[in-house]
């Protein structure tokens, strides 16, 4: 366990469900993150909060609604997705929004939309 | 736009050689550096890290070198072992932008 917390490991959704992932960790950081990491791509930076506050939405569509409600928690809700965001979406956190020292992550959700 | 990059997807060393995982860099002001692994049905896990005013850092069996000249970064493992087998990427920090490469695949051979 790297102290970042995903649930669930893994989700099939239809493109006209609506779910969430979670993301909790008790590291005591104050920025979390979303990454979306398809085969054989970089890592791609979905949202960032700092302090519980979105810092950042890296163009990412509308069917993908963050939630910060505390600096431990994070989820991603998600409704009428594509098949192509089908992905492992991965959760990190870090001490604080420059990212110095590193991210931890989570072990991700790998989602499949059908 | 800028980002990392690693040169070769793929590596398969013998069990007990040295593994050695490179990466360039286009972002001369990038001035934080880490080595992520990444085990399969895992999140990526940090490894080692560098600031930009070192050229080299040692950790348990693994070296990461810097060579800001001609910006690559590289991973050394001493000693392969079987459970090192997992996609190994780099990534960059420059004014609180993390950047992360594709990831190399090291596949160790007993």
């Amino acid at each position: 366990e790297t102290g970042v917390t995903q649930t669930p490991r893994h989700l099939v959704m239809g493109m006209t469900n609506k779910k969430s992932l979670k993301c909790e960790q008790h590291l005591g950081h104050n920025a979390m993150y979303w990454y979306k990491q398809s085969a054989k791509k970089p890592l791609e930076l979905m949202f960032v909060y700092n302090f519980k506050e979105q810092t950042e939405n890296n163009s990412v569509p509308s069917r993908f609604s963050p939630e910060c409600p505390n600096s431990s928690h994070l989820f991603l809700h998600l409704h009428t997705l594509q098949p192509e965001d089908s992905a492992l979406y991965l959760c990190a956190s870090s001490q604080d929004w420059t990212g110095d020292y590193g991210y931890t992550f989570g072990s991700g959700t790998r989602l499949t939309v059908v | 736009g800028e980002s990392v990059g690693l040169h070769l997807p793929t590596l398969s060393v013998q069990e007990g050689d040295n593994s050695i995982i490179n990466c360039a860099y286009s972002n001369s002001a990038s001035d934080y550096f880490i080595w992520y692994k990444q085990e399969s049905g895992k999140g990526p896990q940090f490894i080692i890290d560098i600031r930009s005013n070192m050229d080299k850092r040692q950790g348990q069996r693994v070296t990461v070198l810097l060579n800001k000249t001609v910006k690559h970064l590289s991973l050394q493992i001493a000693a392969t072992q079987p459970g090192d087998s997992a996609v190994y990427f780099c990534a960059d920090l420059n004014n609180n932008d993390m950047r992360f490469g594709a990831g190399t695949r090291l596949t160790v051979k007993p």
